[in-house]
């Protein structure tokens, strides 16, 4: 089955710094997509960045980039020059591979998600 | 373009009645997912729906149902209300299921 660990509870740094969000993985599908969401207290998760699997270059979006090792299974999220409008918290997912039977869907499984704050 | 929609914003309920959510997909995308999302943790894939079909569905007892009509849009039932099924209800819309899932801003059900 697969599982998203998300270790740190809570981070925080200081505005204009990066800062490095840990995400580890775990599944047998050879095929995965990972995906980092932001969900301010308003709650919407919002849509960062992807990285597939067979991917060979690490995704980047704006400020994030995803550093993605493979045979470590991580997917962590960097985010540079910190901004103040950057708290809120992050979360990593996983969407699985093939389900039995050739039917394949996205269904997303979610880490428990890294609070971080900014600090002016 | 406007993103994906829910309704309504917030709910409350009391134990065994029940509660119907709405969903309205981006424009264009056919699938619909639907997560549950307790306090302090991340969200639970509920189901998930394309063309109508429903394409995957997670561990949640049979008191959750789901349907999605002709053009796309989705609800989300809940019958015989637990007070364990407190939480926020999210909606996210792809084009068809495997790709990247757009979210709403959520269905907060508080279950007294």
């Amino acid at each position: 089955a697969q599982k998203i660990t998300q270790t740190q509870p809570g981070m925080f740094v200081q505005e204009k710094e990066a800062v490095t969000l840990d995400c580890t993985y775990d599944t047998s599908d050879p095929s995965y997509g990972l995906f980092w969401y932001k969900q301010p207290s308003s709650g919407e998760m919002i849509f960062l960045i992807y990285q597939g699997s067979y991917d060979q270059q690490n995704a980047t979006e704006g400020r994030y980039s995803l550093n993605f090792q493979k045979a470590r299974k991580s997917a962590n999220l960097v985010i540079s020059a910190s901004q103040l409008g950057d708290s809120a918290m992050y979360f990593c997912a996983m969407r699985d591979g093939e389900a039995a039977g050739g039917t394949s869907y996205g269904k997303l499984t979610f880490g428990q998600g890294t609070i971080l704050t900014v600090h002016p | 373009d406007a993103g994906v929609t829910q309704s309504p914003t917030h709910l409350i309920k009391t134990r065994g009645q029940h509660v119907t959510l709405r969903c309205s997909p981006i424009s264009g995308h056919k699938s619909v997912s639907w997560y549950q999302q307790v306090l302090g943790q991340g969200p639970q894939f509920i189901f998930q729906y394309y063309e109508k079909e429903e394409r995957g569905r997670g561990n949640f007892p049979d008191r959750f149902s789901a349907r999605q009509f002709p053009n796309y849009s989705s609800e989300l039932n809940v019958n015989a209300l637990l007070l364990g099924d407190s939480a926020l209800y999210l909606c996210a819309s792809s084009q068809q299921g495997w790709e990247t899932q757009y979210f709403g801003p959520g269905t907060r059900l508080l279950v007294l």
